[in-house]
């Protein structure tokens, strides 16, 4: 089955800086790669995604990149802000209702 | 507009005791998941249903049932609870067209 590493597991960076979050899927048979923000004692919510047709997207301050030859794909926050603070977890799956598999999550802090 | 509601939000069993855990989604999903999320670990697949009526077991399906009478309603059910099985439950639900999942605010549950 599916595999998603995801790096680093915690993230600590200054109000203003830029964040990434790196992670590698096993099945090259996934083709929609997801993001999700869990704030705590929440849910995890949809923040951005990724077909394998893309190579990058954009919404905002966040950016995904995807590297299907290296199976690697990226999330990119640029000035980041407190609010951003969170855990975020990247996932892999081969859509339709195919279940998503997701990776081990990075707990981002921005400091003030 | 709800979305996922998860009750209750916390539970403390004894080991070998019996619970339900209830999901219900008001958006008209077709498709609905239980996750388990556990430190270190990411959100895990439990059991999942792709339709009123249908159930199919996730990534770590043992000690768990599922079903699904109503379409917009999904539980869980442990039959004999063990300790192993202290972790934060999420429901999950998508649309057959639809990209990311929608996710329930999670269910805490220890088991002692």
């Amino acid at each position: 089955g599916e595999n998603v590493e995801q790096h680093p597991s915690t993230l600590s960076v200054q109000e203003g800086d830029s964040a990434v979050i790196k992670c590698t899927y096993s099945d090259s048979a996934s083709n929609y790669f997801p993001w999700y923000k869990q704030e705590l004692g929440k849910g995890p919510q949809l923040i951005i995604d990724i077909r394998s047709n893309v190579g990058e997207k954009k919404d905002q301050r966040i950016a995904v990149t995807l590297n299907k030859t290296a199976k690697h794909f990226s999330l990119h926050i640029t000035e980041t802000q407190p609010e951003d603070s969170a855990v975020y977890f990247c996932a892999a799956s081969m859509g339709g209702y195919q279940k998503v598999t997701f990776g081990t999550g990075t707990k981002l802090q921005v400091i003030p | 507009n709800a979305g996922v509601t998860q009750t209750p939000k916390f539970r403390v069993l004894k080991t070998g005791q019996s619970m339900t855990l209830l999901c219900a989604q008001d958006m008209n999903h077709e498709y609905m998941y239980w996750y388990r999320q556990d430190p270190g670990m990411g959100l895990r697949l439990i059991h999942y249903s792709v339709g009123e009526g249908t159930t199919a077991k996730g990534e770590v399906p043992d000690g768990y049932n599922v079903s699904r009478l109503k379409k917009q309603n999904f539980l869980l059910g442990l039959e004999s609870a063990a300790p192993s099985q202290t972790s934060v439950y999420f429901c999950a639900s998508k649309t057959t067209g639809g990209n990311g999942y929608t996710f329930g605010s999670g269910t805490r549950l220890t088991v002692v």
